[in-house]
């Protein structure tokens, strides 16, 4: 089984302040992790996404994400949070590689309000 | 170009009647997916086919039917709609490939059902 919790229904953060937006998982064995973003009315985007190797993974419009396996989290954040950041945020876990039909189990979803 | 396009975006209907969803992907992906984003932005794998093949199935009451005439197509089916119905539902693609599990997924804009 896999899971995802993102413990916070929603961030509130300054314009230019760091934003962080935080995802623990649980999977049975290697995780694939992913985050994506959905803007009001729009389907989701692709932000980020981590495999192996590097476990900081640079993406999008400025995101980064930090893998840490101890602690099972794969923590979104953002230097400088732009009003225009303002959206719904989703961490998702598939498993390894012979996971049937790449099924993502995604979390709750985190709202992210950016103040000007 | 759209990537993934769905149709309708929106669909209004009574209780009872039978609805079908239209997806189109022009991004030459394998495998594609059906969600249902609920009042709570909660999101759910309902389906996935690869190759016209269905390779994930959920729980998913038996009024829902995939088809999949080709790989760029996925519809969604619903008979006898009810009130717990209603919802967003997302097309989304990959490339599954069984080297290369780690494929993002590309959603469409989502259909809002909503069933009287």
């Amino acid at each position: 089984a896999q899971s995802v919790a993102q413990p916070e229904d929603q961030v509130n953060v300054a314009e230019g302040n760091p934003l962080t937006v935080k995802c623990t998982y649980s999977v049975s064995g290697n995780p694939y992790l992913f985050w994506y973003v959905q803007y009001p009315n729009r389907g989701l985007q692709f932000l980020l996404k981590y495999i192996t190797g590097d476990n900081l993974v640079k993406g999008s419009y400025g995101f980064e994400a930090e893998f840490n396996k101890s602690q099972t989290s794969f923590h979104l954040k953002k230097p400088s949070a732009l009003v225009s950041d303002s959206a719904l945020y989703f961490c998702a876990v598939r498993l390894g590689i012979k996971a049937a039909g790449n099924k993502l189990t995604f979390g709750g979803g985190t709202r992210v309000l950016v103040k000007p | 170009d759209t990537a993934v396009s769905q149709t309708p975006k929106y669909l209004v209907t009574q209780m009872g009647n039978d609805k079908s969803i239209k997806c189109e992907q022009n991004l030459g992906h394998d495998t594609m997916y059906w969600y249902k984003q609920d009042s709570k932005k909660f999101l759910k794998i309902m389906f996935s086919y690869n190759n016209k093949e269905l390779i994930i199935n959920e729980t998913v009451p038996n009024r829902f039917s995939p088809k999949s005439p080709d790989k760029a197509h996925l519809n969604l089916h619903i008979n006898s709609l009810e009130l717990g119905d209603s919802a967003v539902y997302f097309c989304a693609s990959s490339q599954l490939g069984y080297s290369t599990p780690y494929n993002e997924q590309f959603f469409g804009p989502g259909t809002r059902l909503t069933v009287l």
